[in-house]
């Protein structure tokens, strides 16, 4: 079946603007993460989901990031008025609960310029 | 929270060797230790995991150790191939139920010259 799908693949943008960033986890999927990984780095937890309960978000590292969850499938994460440091490859994952195996999309590249 | 140490950040080793690759955790009430491998360009992708209840778990040519006593847990790679090459991270978590967000390590790149 299909896996975990992220779009944009590359996103350029200039300082100050805003993105956002979108996942497809598989369907039937409850569990759903945002992680940041910049260049030669590891994964950096951004913010989970799980259900119908309040959102995981002691990962995000200022409040111009913030993601939703509509209906429970597809997020939504958005960087509102980038800065050059917010450069990286966003990686969303999701899994099933209890099993708690993740699978992972592609990411999205984003460049600040 | 949970801190997990990886080590080495960079292993070379030549195609027919076995590659180690090691895991230290802090919290004590981890209980679920997953390996990714990621390809150069690629996403992340479980290859092998671990829970607390067992030792150690083998497939094939990989394998992963745990030592609860001593909060630490290997991979183990034998018989190392070119295809083998990329960057591994280990992973510590509480599963199942509550809140399942795994720390990561921060990776370790593995080099196997043909």
């Amino acid at each position: 079946g299909a896996g975990v799908s992220q779009s944009p693949s590359n996103k350029v943008t200039e300082k100050g603007k805003d993105v956002e960033l979108r996942c497809d986890p598989i369907s039937g999927h409850t569990a759903l993460y945002w992680y940041r990984q910049s260049l030669g780095q590891g994964l950096e937890f951004l913010i989970y989901f799980q259900g119908n309960s309040a959102p995981d978000k002691s990962g995000l590292p200022s409040d111009r990031f913030s993601a939703e969850r509509t209906g429970g499938s597809v997020s939504t994460l958005t960087i509102q008025r980038t800065q050059q440091e917010d450069s990286a490859v966003y990686l969303c994952a999701s899994s099933l609960v209890p099993e708690n195996i993740q699978y992972f999309g592609a990411g999205t590249r984003l460049s600040v310029l | 929270g949970e801190n997990v140490e990886q080590h080495p950040s960079t292993l070379s080793v030549q195609e027919g060797d076995s590659a180690v690759i090691k895991c230290t955790y802090s919290d004590s009430a981890s209980n679920y230790f997953p390996w990714y491998k990621q390809e150069l360009g690629k996403r992340p992708q479980l290859i092998i995991d671990i829970r607390s209840n067992v030792g150690e778990k083998k497939d094939q040519r990989i394998a992963v150790t745990l030592n609860k006593t001593a909060k630490h847990f290997s991979l183990h790679i034998t018989e190392t191939q070119p295809e083998d090459s990329a960057v591994y991270f280990c992973a510590a978590s509480t599963a199942p139920g509550g809140s399942y967000i795994p720390t990561f390590g921060r990776g370790t790149s593995l080099i196997v010259h043909p």
